[in-house]
């Protein structure tokens, strides 16, 4: 049973566009979020994260949404550039106790960005 | 500063096999976790471990055991290796900081058992 959802495999954007990658969850314990991005033969590497207190998070080209009522995210790339492309994972994490945190992965998304 | 290391980077294993994939950080991080990432599907936690000296199970354990040798390494250890253990590793370390709770990914490691 997927508790993170990215039901879009792939997503093929213009350079200079916006691309929108979704996230679905059904954790109502979830309370932290995190975009990752992965290259090829790479390990991931963080890009965004957002608390459930916030509803909007951004950091320059990137801006992470988070709708708590729909259990939903989605992740904002304005403009996109080529060197977006690439998978990127939608991850979240329930409340602990203590200060590791579990993270739960979505299966992915490919963002093709053309020039 | 490496952030997070990790050897072997590929490793091909025969069934029945053991070996152990090493894992380090150099980033002063008290929490490190071990994930396995298959075609088609996210990162899955094996193993982690919150603090030195502590580890615990995550969402798929079996046929795995860790070791947090000390605050900066983290191995995990395939005692007889199957080919249902073919995957990608990943290991990861973080350190909560206010509400942030990222984690940071090592490269990983591509193994294969026939």
């Amino acid at each position: 049973d997927q508790q993170v959802k990215q039901n879009s495999p792939s997503l093929s954007v213009q350079e200079g566009r916006i691309s929108i990658l979704n996230c679905d969850y059904t954790n109502s314990m979830f309370d932290y979020f995190l975009w990752y991005k992965k290259y090829p033969a790479e390990g991931p590497t963080f890009l965004i994260s957002i608390s459930s207190i916030k509803d909007k998070n951004e950091d320059g080209r990137f801006t992470v949404f988070l709708n708590k009522s729909a259990k939903h995210l989605s992740l904002h790339i304005v403009p996109s550039q080529p060197g977006d492309s690439a998978v990127y994972f939608c991850a979240a994490s329930e409340i602990s106790s203590g200060s590791a945190r579990q993270l739960t992965f979505g299966s992915g998304t490919q963002l093709t960005v053309l020039p | 500063n490496a952030g997070v290391t990790q050897t072997p980077k590929f490793q091909v294993l025969k069934t029945g096999q053991s070996m152990t994939l090493q894992c380090a950080q150099d980033m002063n991080h008290n929490s490190m976790y071990w994930y396995r990432q298959d075609p088609g599907m996210g990162l899955r936690l094996i193993y982690y471990s919150a603090s030195e000296g502590t580890t615990d199970k995550g969402e798929v354990p079996n046929g795995y055991n860790v070791s947090r040798l000390n605050k900066r390494e983290f191995s995990l250890r395939l005692e007889s290796a199957a080919p249902s253990q073919t995957s990608v590793y990943f290991c990861a370390s973080s350190e909560q900081q206010g509400l942030s709770y990222e984690q940071y990914f090592g490269p990983g490691t591509r193994l294969t058992v026939t």
